[in-house]
């Protein structure tokens, strides 16, 4: 199957800093990738999918200016959070899928963040 | 509104069988996914069904009815290693992935 590398995956950061999050499709091209956060014991909540080459589309409730989303590239996507916070500690993941929209989704191996 | 249900958790013994369902009501379908997840983990996929009828993978089997909006996912011969977060997911007609909360499977000796 395709293969999605996401990076780093585990993170610790200080409260007020940024934290960058890649995500990578290694041997297809993603035009669309989309960002997931997932809470202990909750299932995946879609963030914003990402679109090469234009803005993202975010799903309501979350801030745009906080979770800035850059998809550059065929290969790469990445979410950039800002000025982060404790509440903001949580299991961040990416996914792609190949242009057949009936096949499943590839997911990276997820981000661990740990804001402090 | 969009839903899935899946119940929370289950508990199974080493060695049988044991069917995890769900339940969706979705504006239009293009297709139902499973997928497993460890804790910690990304989720990995298991199968895909998109027509009625069964679908049988392995160990793994998935079932579906479109007109009851109805999926199962059965696990045969279960190993320790199948404790693990079962997601169901369904395709609306936008092809927007709608997940569902999880069925957290427990596996005894």
């Amino acid at each position: 199957g395709a293969v999605v590398s996401q990076h780093p995956s585990r993170v610790i950061c200080k409260s007020g800093t940024s934290v960058k999050i890649e995500c990578r499709s290694l041997d297809f091209q993603a035009t669309t990738m989309f960002w997931y956060r997932q809470f202990p014991k909750q299932s995946l909540m879609l963030m914003a999918t990402s679109n090469e080459g234009s803005k993202a589309t975010y799903e309501q409730g979350v801030e745009k200016d906080k979770f800035l989303i850059n998809h550059a590239s065929l290969t790469l996507s990445t979410l950039t959070v800002t000025s982060a916070h404790p509440e903001d500690s949580s299991f961040y993941i990416c996914s792609a899928s190949l242009p057949d929209r009936n096949t499943e989704a590839f997911f990276g191996q997820g981000t661990r963040l740990t804001v402090v | 509104g969009q839903n899935i249900d899946q119940p929370t958790e289950m508990t199974a013994t080493e060695g049988a069988i044991v069917q995890i369902n769900c339940t969706y009501q979705t504006s239009g379908f293009n297709g139902l996914f499973w997928y497993q997840q460890h804790a910690g983990e990304a989720p990995t996929f298991l199968s895909y069904n998109v027509l009625d009828g069964l679908e049988e993978k392995g160990r793994f089997s998935s079932f579906l009815s479109r007109s009851k909006g109805y999926s199962y996912l059965l696990l045969k011969e279960l190993q320790m290693k199948d404790s693990a977060s079962y997601l169901c997911a369904v395709t609306d007609s936008n092809y927007q992935l709608i997940w569902g909360a999880g069925t957290k499977l427990i596996i005894k000796p």
